[in-house]
């Protein structure tokens, strides 16, 4: 099946510091997403991007789906960013597979 | 739309016990996802349908683990007998799957998540 990659694995940051996410996938894919878990657990889809560039706020996403990575970016870092961030794509047939996240720790 | 409906958000139940989780998906969604995600193994994609038909189960840990979904507004998942090791928090996550959509217009082929059922096996 397809492989999903997300690096780094863990990031820290000072409050204000810049950081880039990435997501490398194994084949074309439908559909990408990037997902936020909250220290509660819920899943905030932050983006739908399977090609393309989009912007909400502090975050914006890349995919550059000839080269199968996915970028997301986050600037200004502040504390509430904390969390794991994943990757999900979803295959022609349908199905999704996640990466195993980066868990992001913003420090004030 | 309330979003995506998972009961019961936690249970505690003892080793040898079924249990059923349950999912309401999206008014209109035609696609239901059932994930397991513990520490050691992430997120796992379990079972998905399309139309209310399993298209693939490949990711059921095995034959104690069974889902279905009867109508486009309802998915359980059972797992008789249930053991330590399925201890896990379970998402429900639903999409309006459309072919050839243009998503960022329709909305269509996005993943929505429930808020999880928290199992605990003891």
């Amino acid at each position: 099946g397809i492989q999903v990659e997300q690096s780094p694995p863990d990031l820290i940051l000072q409050e204000g510091a810049n950081s880039t996410l990435r997501c490398n996938f194994s084949d074309s894919v439908n559909n990408l997403q990037w997902f936020h878990q909250n220290p509660w657990g819920q899943l905030i889809n932050l983006f739908y991007i399977p090609s393309g560039t989009k912007q909400n706020g502090r975050l914006s996403a890349t995919t550059v789906a000839t080269e199968r990575y996915s970028l997301l970016y986050i600037s200004s870092s502040q504390t509430t960013d904390s969390g794991v961030y994943f990757c999900a794509v979803v295959t022609n047939a349908g199905k999704s597979t996640f990466g195993d996240g980066t868990t992001l720790t913003v420090k004030p | 739309d309330a979003g995506v409906i998972q009961s019961p958000r936690h249970e505690v139940t003892e080793m040898g016990q079924e249990v059923t989780l349950r999912c309401k998906p999206i008014s209109g969604h035609n696609s239901l996802f059932w994930y397991r995600q513990t520490m050691m193994r992430g997120l796992e994609l379990l079972i998905y349908f399309n139309n209310n038909v399993p298209i693939d189960d490949s990711g059921m840990p095995e034959d104690r683990f069974s889902a279905k979904m009867p109508n486009a507004s309802f998915s359980t998942l059972k797992i008789q007998p249930s053991e330590p090791r399925d201890s896990a928090v379970y998402f429900c996550a639903s999409s309006d799957r459309r072919r050839g959509a243009r998503p960022l217009v329709s909305g269509a082929n996005v993943l929505t998540f429930g808020a999880g059922s928290r199992l605990t096996v003891l």
